[in-house]
């Protein structure tokens, strides 16, 4: 079954410094990848997503993510972090072939210090 | 325009009575999807509905959870018999369609079952 691993459920950075958020799918066919964040007591919001074409995805707030088939990684990165970025942020992807129920990673919980 | 809304915000219940959580899509979208995040599970999908019909119910925990959409728009998440590990934040969805399309998320009801 396809599965979604996040490196690191907690992650802290300095603001101003890289945000760097693993993710890796299991499966040997790509499938549609998302990343979400979840800010508290809010639903999901989707940041960004990749389903074909150019393989360097921009997302809002100034995050970006790059799919890599060879590694079967997805990792989300920002230049410089922001107070305002401090969230929980959930990887996922869709399966090839299925109705597009995603299927999340554990989430990684970023906290920015100042 | 309206987000994707849920009702209640919050459900506190005792174990054994029965409960309906709700969900309004934004309108226009024909796919719905619901999702439970608890702590030792992340997120988990449940059920979708493209129109009215769910296809694929194999993503409920349980024979005490169901599901239905009446009008291609409200769906209503029935809980019977309600155990403590059914204490969860349930979030629901809706997309234009299928597939890829990005999946707009409400702000969850959280269940808790004394």
């Amino acid at each position: 079954a396809q599965s979604v691993t996040q490196l690191g459920s907690h992650v802290s950075v300095s603001e101003g410094a890289l945000v760097l958020l693993r993710c890796n799918y299991s499966s040997s066919v790509p499938p549609y990848l998302f990343w979400y964040v979840q800010y508290p007591n809010q639903g999901l919001q989707l940041l960004l997503k990749y389903t074909t074409g150019a393989t360097l995805v921009k997302g809002i707030n100034g995050f970006e993510a790059e799919f890599k088939k060879s590694e079967t990684s997805f990792h989300l990165t920002k230049p410089s972090a922001h107070m305002s970025d401090a969230a929980e942020y959930f990887c996922a992807v869709i399966p090839p072939g299925s109705q597009g129920n995603l299927i999340f990673g554990k989430g990684t919980k970023l906290s920015v210090k100042p | 325009g309206a987000g994707v809304s849920q009702s209640p915000s919050n459900k506190v219940t005792e174990k054994g009575k029965d409960v309906e959580l709700r969900c309004d899509p934004i309108s226009g979208h024909t796919a719905l999807y619901w999702y439970r995040q608890s702590l030792g599970q992340g997120l988990e999908f449940l059920i979708y509905f493209q129109g009215n019909s769910a296809p694929d119910k194999s993503g409920l925990p349980s024979d005490r959870f169901s599901a239905e959409r009446t009008g291609g728009s409200v769906s209503t998440l029935t809980i019977q018999r309600t155990q403590q590990e059914d204490s969860a934040v349930y979030l629901c969805a809706s997309s234009l369609g299928l597939d890829a399309d990005t999946q707009y998320f409400g702000p969850g009801t959280r269940l808790t079952v004394l």
